[in-house]
C-alpha cells in the first residue's frame, strides 16, 4: 500500500527555476528518501533524512522533514533539462528494515 | 564497483506460465528487496531477503515467491501468471548493518503478460 501522497503529481517549470515537491506519509517513520526514475528506468537515490534530522542540503537539492505534520519537501534549485524525471520518496518505519514504502511520485519537466 | 544487474531486462509470457527473475546485487550487500512498479499502484514492497533469509513481506499472493543465494544474488518467481501480473520489477540492493537504509536500485525487468 501507498505510504502517502507526492504533491503536485506533475510539475512543468522552465530552466533555471526553482521545482519544489512535497511527500506526506501516513506512520511514523525512521528515515525518509527521495529518489529519481527516468522513463521507467531504476530509481536513483537522491538523498535520506533521519526523523531526527529538520533540514539536509546535498549540491542543488534540498530536504525537509517535518514529523508532527508527517510531511518531507524536496527543493530543487537552478532547474536543469536534465532534471526531467518522476521523483518518489520513500520511508522506513523501523531501524534496520529495508521495507521501503514509497509515494506515487511527482513528474517533473523541466523545459529548456 | 558494479551496480545492481537484473536480468532479463525485457520479458514477453502467456497467461498461466511462470517466470524467474535474476538480481545480482552490488558486491557486498547483503540485503536485496524486490518491488513491483505499475502505472496504477505505483511501487510496491514484495519482499526483503538478508543472509539467505525473508525477513520481510508485502501483501502479494503466494504465486509470488523469491529466494537470495549465500553470494546474496536473488531470484523472484511468479507462478500462474495474470494479466495484472505486467509491471517492471526492481531489484534493490543495501550494505545493510550501517542504520542506513539507502537502497541501490537496479535497472529493473520489464514483464508483459499477454
Amino acid at each position: 500500500s501507498q505510504q502517502g501522497e507526492e504533491d503536485p503529481q506533475a510539475l512543468s517549470i522552465q530552466e533555471g527555476e526553482n521545482a519544489t515537491m512535497n511527500c506526506s506519509y501516513k506512520t511514523s517513520i525512521n528515515n525518509l528518501q527521495w529518489y529519481r526514475q527516468n522513463s521507467g528506468r531504476g530509481l536513483v537515490h537522491l538523498i535520506l533524512i533521519r526523523s531526527n534530522e529538520r533540514e539536509k542540503h546535498s549540491g542543488r537539492l534540498r530536504v525537509t522533514l517535518d514529523t508532527s505534520k508527517k510531511s518531507s519537501s524536496l527543493l530543487i534549485t537552478a532547474s536543469r533539462a536534465a532534471d526531467t524525471a518522476s521523483y518518489f520518496c520513500a520511508t522506513d518505519e523501523k531501524a534496520g528494515s529495508y521495507q521501503l514504502t514509497f509515494g506515487k511520485g511527482t513528474k517533473l519537466s523541466v523545459i529548456p | 564497483k558494479a551496480g545492481v544487474t537484473q536480468t532479463p531486462r525485457y520479458l514477453i509470457k502467456t497467461r498461466g506460465q511462470q517466470v524467474t527473475l535474476s538480481c545480482s546485487p552490488i558486491s557486498g550487500h547483503r540485503s536485496v528487496s524486490w518491488y513491483q512498479q505499475t502505472p496504477g499502484q505505483g511501487l510496491q514492497f514484495l519482499f526483503e531477503y538478508f543472509s539467505e533469509t525473508q525477513r520481510n513481506k508485502g501483501n502479494f499472493p503466494g504465486r509470488f515467491s523469491g529466494r537470495q543465494f549465500s553470494n546474496s544474488r536473488s531470484e523472484m518467481n511468479v507462478s500462474t501468471l495474470e494479466l495484472g501480473d505486467s509491471a517492471l520489477y526492481l531489484c534493490a540492493s543495501s550494505p545493510a548493518g550501517q542504520g542506513n537504509t539507502e537502497a541501490f536500485f537496479g535497472q529493473g525487468t520489464r514483464l508483459t503478460v499477454v
